[in-house]
């Protein structure tokens, strides 16, 4: 299995604040990283998709980057409804994801 | 616009198996690839398998001499049956719709199951 290790576990911004938050492949995985964003009690939404794709209907504000084992996930201006946890999953062989990244405002 | 509903027991026993099912409206179940995903109390997100609409399917090597995953004869709904449960089987089931990139963006609702005597 490809194991992927988010970071940081947790983090506290402030509104308008700009986060960033990693996820690394444990084998290349080329641009087959997507991104989802879970609000508690809530079903999994896709941000990003093929690393870098804006899902549509997404803000703007999401931004996806990186290829082979090293992704980013960058909320540019957070706001009050972007608090949940956020997980990258992989597609390029048996799906896997990261074990999430709690975002706290 | 596709939807997709769980369906099955809310509490199994231990050893026993659990079955749901997975209703697909407004697509045909005659494409893409439909996944089981579950979720334990506070944990992470874990992909359990997926069929092809032929009845092909994959498995989490975690978890394949347990699974399977196949399709009705009708194409309307897919399902899950995971074996020998035991209290770390506990969790939200999802169903969802592969995209040809392997990302899932059409999930069901979700459905709480609890392995208990």
């Amino acid at each position: 299995d490809i194991q992927m290790t988010q970071s940081p576990p947790s983090l506290s911004a402030s509104v308008g604040d700009s986060v960033i938050i990693t996820c690394r492949a444990s084998h290349s995985i080329s641009f087959y990283l997507n991104w989802y964003h879970q609000r508690p009690g809530r079903v999994p939404n896709l941000l990003i998709r093929a690393a870098s794709t804006l899902q549509s209907g997404v803000p703007s504000r999401f931004t996806g980057g990186g290829s082979g084992t090293d992704f980013t996930l960058t909320i540019n201006g957070l706001q009050p409804e972007d608090v949940g946890n956020y997980y990258c999953q992989q597609s390029y062989s048996i799906p896997t994801f990261g074990q999430g990244t709690r975002v706290e405002i | 616009q596709v939807l997709l509903q769980e369906s099955g027991p809310g509490l199994v026993k231990p050893s026993e198996t659990l079955s749901l099912i997975c209703n697909v409206s407004g697509d045909s179940i005659s494409s893409f690839y439909w996944s089981w995903i579950r979720q334990s109390p506070g944990q992470g997100l874990e992909w359990i398998g997926s069929v092809y609409h032929s009845g092909a399917a994959k498995y989490n090597p975690s978890l394949e001499s347990r699974v399977t995953i196949s399709v009705d004869t009708s194409r309307t709904s897919f399902s899950l049956k995971l074996r020998s449960v035991s209290p770390d089987d506990t969790g939200v089931y999802y169903c969802a719709r592969d995209r040809p990139l392997g990302d899932f963006l059409v999930w069901g609702r979700g459905t709480w199951v609890t392995v208990s005597s």
